[in-house]
């Protein structure tokens, strides 16, 4: 099947830093990308969709500014956490879909902002 | 907007015995898609079942299958002859549209615990 990966798998970063996570797909074109975001013990919580080429979707309560997404290429999509807070602190998994049926998510990202 | 349900945040079952999980949404579309997807420690999601709205057969995947009841916006997963393996927080998940460039909407999920 597809692969999806995500790097880093986990970072560690100080507070007010910025951290940039990667989502890639390695065996196909994705022509959209998503990233949701998972706190301890729950459910995943769809933060924006990324289409290749224009800006993405964020839904309501996400901050755009502070989670800056970027799909420069049909193959790799980027989150970057601007000015990182302890608050900030969760997994990250994005999945990365053609137009056919399923999704592929990648591994996940821990970010721990200390 | 959609909304996915799961009822119960944990469930065990004993090895090679059967157990089910419970799901259900609200939409007022006629066409969508509903998901299974296990979530082990690595957290590593995967996909366990697909089922096509449109389609009134039940979906199977070996072990794993479900009850769809389109009617009473129902979709449990029965999984048979369970292994350690399962132990695993299972999502439910509905899609309005099959194309991949819609977002899922995910069920708060179950805790599913296999014991030896």
């Amino acid at each position: 099947g597809a692969v999806v990966s995500q790097h880093p798998s986990r970072v560690i970063c100080k507070s007010g830093t910025s951290v940039k996570i990667e989502c890639r797909s390695l065996d196909f074109q994705a022509t959209t990308m998503f990233w949701y975001r998972q706190f301890p013990k729950q459910s995943l919580m769809l933060m924006a969709t990324s289409n290749e080429g224009s800006k993405a979707t964020y839904e309501q309560g996400v901050e755009k500014d502070k989670f800056l997404i970027n799909h420069a290429s049909l193959t790799l999509s980027t989150l970057t956490v601007t000015s990182a807070h302890p608050e900030d602190s969760s997994f990250y998994i994005c999945s990365a879909a053609t137009l056919k049926e399923t999704q592929y998510f990648g591994p996940g990202t821990r970010l721990l902002v200390l | 907007a959609q909304t996915v349900t799961q009822s119960q945040p944990e469930m065990s079952v004993q090895e090679a015995e059967t157990v089910t999980l419970s799901c259900t949404y609200d939409t007022s579309e006629s066409d969508y898609y509903l998901f299974w997807y296990k979530q082990p420690p690595s957290r590593q999601m995967i996909l366990v079942i697909r089922q096509e709205a449109y389609k009134q057969q039940n979906a199977t995947e070996n072990r794993f299958s479900v009850n769809f009841q389109k009617a009473a916006k129902s979709f449990s997963l029965k999984i048979s002859d369970s292994q350690l393996g399962d132990a695993a927080m299972y999502f439910c998940a509905y899609r309005t549209s099959l194309s991949g460039n819609t977002p899922l909407v995910f069920g708060k999920g179950t805790r599913l615990s296999v014991i030896a």
